[in-house]
């Protein structure tokens, strides 16, 4: 079975530093894709960067990069230069290879300091 | 990316009621989803809403309590049948393509109370 751990239950930073947040997975399935997605107090999911299992770089999205460590099973969210709107609920979640939707780890609360 | 909107965006109801809440799409799409939230909680998927034939359910989640349609390929309804308090949650429609490495875009939630 598939599974996401998120062992970060809440995270501060200080505006304008940089934060990483962590995930680890585990699935024998040699496809996958890892997600993350930003979920702010009005509780929309707002994707943020995605990586594939078969990517060979890391993954930029603008101020998000992931870093996607293949061995061992870790795909962490690194938000550079903080802003207070990053404040927010992170998911990280992964789509497998014989499955289509979306199993999430159970979320970092992230809270940027002025 | 796909524009998604969902009726209601919070609602209050009464134990042993219903609600249907409305997921519309503004192009078609290959696979739409229901998610679960429950206060302090992860996301947990319902079920996989499927165009004319009956959503394929999760471990956990059955059609009685949680009726979904979907006509065509940019409208789905989910139905939460004969509340209770424990039902208090979010739900949130997702849609995506049958692509592994395709992203997934949720609408912006239904807030729901039951008291």
């Amino acid at each position: 079975a598939q599974k996401i751990t998120q062992t970060q239950p809440g995270m501060f930073v200080q505006e304008k530093e940089a934060v990483t947040l962590d995930c680890t997975y585990d699935t024998s399935d040699p496809s996958y894709g890892l997600f993350w997605y930003k979920q702010p107090s009005s509780g929309e999911m707002i994707f943020l960067i995605y990586q594939g299992s078969y990517d060979q770089q890391n993954a930029t999205e603008g101020r998000y990069s992931l870093n996607f460590q293949k061995a061992r099973k870790s795909a962490n969210l690194v938000i550079s230069a903080s802003q207070l709107g990053d404040s927010a609920m992170y998911f990280c979640a992964m789509k497998r290879g014989s499955a289509r939707q979306l199993t999430f780890g159970s979320g970092t609360q992230l809270t940027v300091l002025p | 990316s796909a524009v998604i909107s969902q009726k209601p965006s919070r609602d209050i109801c009464q134990r042993g009621t219903s609600l249907t809440i409305q997921c519309q799409v503004d192009s078609q799409v290959t696979m739409m989803f229901w998610y679960r939230q429950q206060p302090g909680q992860s996301l947990t998927l319902i079920a996989t809403a499927n165009q004319g034939s009956e959503a394929t359910y999760e471990s956990g989640f059955v059609i009685d309590k949680f009726p979904i349609s979907r006509p065509n390929l940019t409208f789905s309804t989910l139905t939460v049948s004969n509340m209770s308090p424990e039902d208090s949650s979010i739900y949130l429609c997702s849609v995506g393509t049958s692509g592994l490495l395709d992203t997934q875009y949720f609408g912006p939630g239904t807030r729901l109370t039951v008291l």
